[in-house]
């Protein structure tokens, strides 16, 4: 079986604070791990990917996310948060095995001024 | 025009009419998806095609229809709905199935089903 578990739905950091996103995973099998940023009433926009290459992966905005097979984690980080980070970001799985895509359920943050 | 399109992006119905939804998408890709995103819940997987066939099919209420006439778009035939099924609908395509690669999301349809 194939999940992905997001801990903690909501958090808050300062503006210009580390932003530290978690993202847990399980899968049987070598995951494509992906991470979204949704915006209100928008569709998820991709932030960045694992496709089995480098372990550590920047993406878009900033951002970036270590791959750990030890850890079965995918936590996004970003050194400064800004105001426009504020937004839901959904962690995914596929694989070749699989036949969908695997969402969390989403973390909110919100970037206090 | 390139990505992944929805219209319309909002949409108010009652619950005898009968509408539908559309997505395009412009990446020349061979899967296209159907989600169903509500307040407060997961992401949900409604329908998959691949190369126009129907392969997923997540128990969904036949008062929802999809449609594939080719790769390019996929269309989401509602009626008789309830207020429950106010949700963004969110259309999505990949390269190939099973997805391999990321997927490409469309900005959604936010339907109010009054």
């Amino acid at each position: 079986a194939q999940s992905v578990t997001q801990l903690g739905s909501h958090v808050s950091v300062s503006e210009g604070a580390l932003v530290l996103l978690r993202c847990n995973y399980s899968s049987s099998v070598p995951p494509y791990l992906f991470w979204y940023v949704q915006y209100p009433n928008q569709g998820l926009q991709l932030l960045l990917k694992y496709t089995s290459a480098a372990t550590l992966v920047k993406g878009i905005n900033g951002f970036e996310a270590e791959f750990k097979k030890s850890e079965t984690s995918f936590h996004l980080t970003k050194p400064s948060a800004h105001m426009s980070d504020a937004a839901e970001y959904f962690c995914a799985l596929s694989s070749n095995t699989g036949n969908q895509f695997y969402f969390g359920t989403g973390t909110s943050l919100t970037v206090i001024p | 025009e390139t990505g992944v399109t929805q219209t319309p992006r909002h949409l108010v119905m009652g619950m005898t009419n009968k509408k539908s939804l559309k997505c395009e998408q412009h990446l020349g890709h061979n899967a296209m998806y159907w989600y169903k995103q509500s307040a407060k819940k997961p992401l949900e997987l409604m329908f998959v095609y691949s190369l126009e066939e129907r392969v997923e099919n997540n128990s969904v209420p036949s008062r929802f229809s999809p449609e594939c006439p080719n790769s390019s778009h996929l269309f989401l035939h509602l009626h008789t709905l309830q207020p429950e099924d106010s949700a963004l609908y969110l259309c999505a395509s990949s390269q190939d199935y099973p997805p391999h690669t990321e997927a490409f999301f469309g900005q959604g349809t936010r339907l109010t089903v009054v």
